[in-house]
């Protein structure tokens, strides 16, 4: 089974709107991280924001915050005021804290983000 | 300071040839990953370094791929008798793992490309 899952393969949006990205996963583990990575066209894959699984509150960094729904298992990315250079893929993945003494993120397979002006 | 740089850049070489590919993690980051990006996928898990030592080699898709770190700092993944499906980005990753919330920085990648 997937343990990450992304349905979004494209999504586009207004410049200044804001959109909000997909993600759900799948984990028995009770200590999880969420991450969210930015890739633009260059490749280089940029970190946004992160969520823990006993985290009360969502994150936020800047423009970006996570939709942390614990019960739902899914950590949607909200993207404030598009922006152009927004346009990108967005990847969401998971790392299983106690079931994994790796920390490897497991990845979806990614939105591909493109802002109109 | 310095952010994970790998070498080359682009490879593109002959089907049946051996590669190097390069990681230089941040400077004092112990752990190191190598993940691989098909063409349009998300990134797949190679390899995981804790210091010098390899304790989850899971991810090598077979025995042609390997990989070592020395000094607890450069790492070089190597692909022996490339078939044209090793064709991908190579990412390498480091971070600290000093807590719990830790975050992977990640390098520009190697484009590998078999003929």
């Amino acid at each position: 089974a997937q343990k990450i899952t992304q349905t979004q393969p494209g999504m586009f949006v207004q410049e200044k709107e804001a959109v909000t990205l997909d993600c759900t996963y799948d984990t028995s583990d009770p200590s999880y991280g969420l991450f969210w990575y930015k890739q633009p066209s260059s490749g280089e894959m940029i970190f946004l924001i992160y969520q823990g699984s006993y985290d009360q509150q969502n994150a936020t960094e800047g423009r970006y915050s996570l939709n942390f729904q614990k019960a739902r298992k899914s950590a949607n990315l909200v993207i404030s005021a598009s922006q152009l250079g927004d346009s990108a893929m967005y990847f969401c993945a998971m790392r299983e804290v106690e079931m994994d003494s790796s920390y490897k993120l497991i990845f979806g397979s990614g939105t591909r983000l493109l802002v109109r002006p | 300071g310095a952010g994970v740089s790998q070498s080359p850049s682009n490879k593109v070489t002959e089907k049946g040839k051996d590669v190097e590919l390069r990681c230089d993690p941040i400077s004092g980051h112990t752990a190191l990953y190598w993940y691989r990006q098909s063409l349009g996928q998300g990134l797949e898990f190679l390899i995981y370094f804790q210091g010098n030592s390899a304790p989850d080699k899971s991810g090598l898709p077979s025995d042609r791929f390997s990989a070592e770190r020395t000094g607890g700092s450069v790492s070089t993944l190597t692909i022996q008798r490339t078939q044209q499906e090793d064709s991908a980005v190579y990412l390498c990753a480091s971070s600290s793992q000093t807590s719990r919330v830790e975050t992977q920085y990640f390098g520009p990648g190697t484009r590998l490309l078999v003929l």
